[in-house]
């Protein structure tokens, strides 16, 4: 079964259009994450809930919007897409304080490639 | 701020040699993380190697190691043997403790294994 993980994994769409991508764990973790990787492969956070709340907001648009309906989902719907959305989207997941008390892995899903004409 | 600088965007290496990546950070939190991710051409996000910023001994996973110079503030990726599967984006990222729980990831390296 896999960890993380996200659908659609590939996504093509018109400037304008409202898309939302999923991503479910299977871990039981606490915490989820969202992530943009751009063309030139740089990886920034854009959200983080902890247990369906709020945590992480890093300066996105509010075109962007998350929704958590429980702790193992954490779905992504972006409004009125534009060109520069297009990238490449994880969903991530980890437990609560992992980073310090486990090996620290942050569990990634597949991605999912978002391309907008 | 945190901030994680990968200054290599592009390595090339033999395959059976050791390769050096380097990744340098910079923080005034005493209490951090480091970590190295690898990314293959498929995509998916895989990680490699921890640090902690209080652990007294270098990481080590297999063929990883984590060459951890507190003073200097860098954390390389040392690769031994490297194999053709190897070839791949590599990214060094940082979290810092008590903070926000979120990894800030470099820019990456590409590494190439050549036969």
């Amino acid at each position: 079964d896999t960890a993380v993980s996200q659908t659609p994994k590939y996504l093509v769409t018109q400037m304008g259009n409202d898309k939302s991508i999923k991503c479910e764990q299977n871990l039981g973790h606490d915490t989820m994450y969202w992530y943009k990787q751009d063309s030139k492969k740089f990886l920034k956070i854009m959200f983080s809930y902890n247990n369906k709340e709020l945590i992480i907001n890093e300066t996105v648009p509010n075109r962007f919007s998350p929704k958590s309906p429980d702790k193992a989902h954490l779905n992504l719907h972006i409004n009125s897409l534009e060109l520069g959305d297009s990238a490449v989207y994880f969903c991530a997941s980890s437990q609560d304080n992992s980073f310090w008390e486990n090996t620290g892995e942050l569990f990634f899903g597949e991605g999912s490639r978002l391309t907008v004409l | 701020a945190q901030k994680i600088t990968q200054t290599q965007p592009g390595m090339f290496v033999q395959e059976k040699e050791a390769v050096t990546l380097d990744c340098t950070y910079d923080t005034s939190d005493p209490s951090y993380g480091l970590f190295w991710y690898k990314q293959p051409s498929s995509g998916e996000m895989i990680f490699l190697i921890y640090q902690g910023s209080y652990d007294q001994q270098n990481a080590t996973e297999g063929r990883y190691s984590l060459n951890f110079q507190k003073a200097r503030k860098s954390a390389n990726l040392v690769i031994s043997a490297s194999q053709l599967g190897d070839s791949a984006m590599y990214f060094c990222a940082m979290c810092l403790q008590g903070g926000s729980e979120k990894l800030v990831f470099g820019k990456g390296t590409k590494l190439t294994v050549n036969p």
